[in-house]
């Protein structure tokens, strides 16, 4: 299995300030045959489901503020929030789905100061 | 809307059987994967299969920590996904998911299944 890491585990910010958080995987996830990363990123909000925010490593979902932005390749794979906002409190989770089973990273849960 | 309504959870003893189901509506069902994914209390979420769509054929992927015990299924006259589990244990406690597509675009609100004696 591919096992993802994820850092920091937790992680408070003030709003307005830019937060990164990383995620490693054991195995590349970019497939040679269309050069793409099979990674996507979660927000679960308390109470909530998990929405998906990032998929391709970079893609925004539709909807998604332009202030959460994927980027990386390989192995190694960030999420950055430019300005985080009161309402990005939550728990962000790396998945990949290159290769069965799809598996996810343990979490950064995102504190607001 | 793109919407996916879990149903099914409750208590269950050890050794025992549950069938979750998950209701999908305001897209073309047989167009899409459906996932199943669980995510026990102030854990990460973990996949446990997925059915693929009408293109590919219906078939199935599991991940090995649950293959052999549950069973993903869908009835596309219903627009309904399933996820069968027999031989439940403690540590298959968890709020069940199901989710669309292979990124997994929508998830349901979840179906809390706890097993416990």
């Amino acid at each position: 299995d591919i096992v993802m890491t994820q850092t920091p585990s937790s992680q408070a910010v003030s709003a307005g300030e830019k937060v990164t958080m990383s995620c490693k995987s054991s195995q590349s996830l970019l497939y040679s045959g269309d050069q793409k990363n099979y990674l996507a990123w979660y927000q679960q909000k308390p109470g909530q489901s998990p929405k998906l925010l990032i998929y391709l490593a970079s893609t925004r979902e539709s909807g998604v503020p332009d202030r959460f932005i994927g980027s990386g390749s390989g192995t190694d794979f960030t999420l950055t929030i430019s300005s985080v906002q009161a309402e990005d409190l939550a728990d962000y989770y790396c998945q990949q789905h290159y290769s069965y089973p799809f598996t996810f990273g343990s979490g950064t849960k995102l504190e607001i100061k | 809307e793109v919407k996916l309504l879990e149903s099914g959870g409750g208590l269950v003893q050890p050794g025992g059987s549950m069938r979750l189901s998950c209701a999908a509506s305001g897209f073309t069902f047989t167009d899409f994967y459906m996932n199943w994914i669980r995510q026990p209390a102030g854990k990460a979420p973990e996949w446990l299969g997925f059915i693929r769509n009408k293109a590919n054929g219906y078939t199935t992927e599991y991940n090995p920590s649950v293959k052999g015990r549950f069973t993903i299924s869908r009835d596309n006259t219903q627009n309904m996904l399933y996820l069968q589990m027999n031989t439940l244990r403690a540590e298959d406690t968890a709020t069940y998911y199901c989710a669309r597509s292979r990124v997994m675009d929508a998830w349901g609100q979840g179906a809390s299944v706890t097993v416990s004696s």
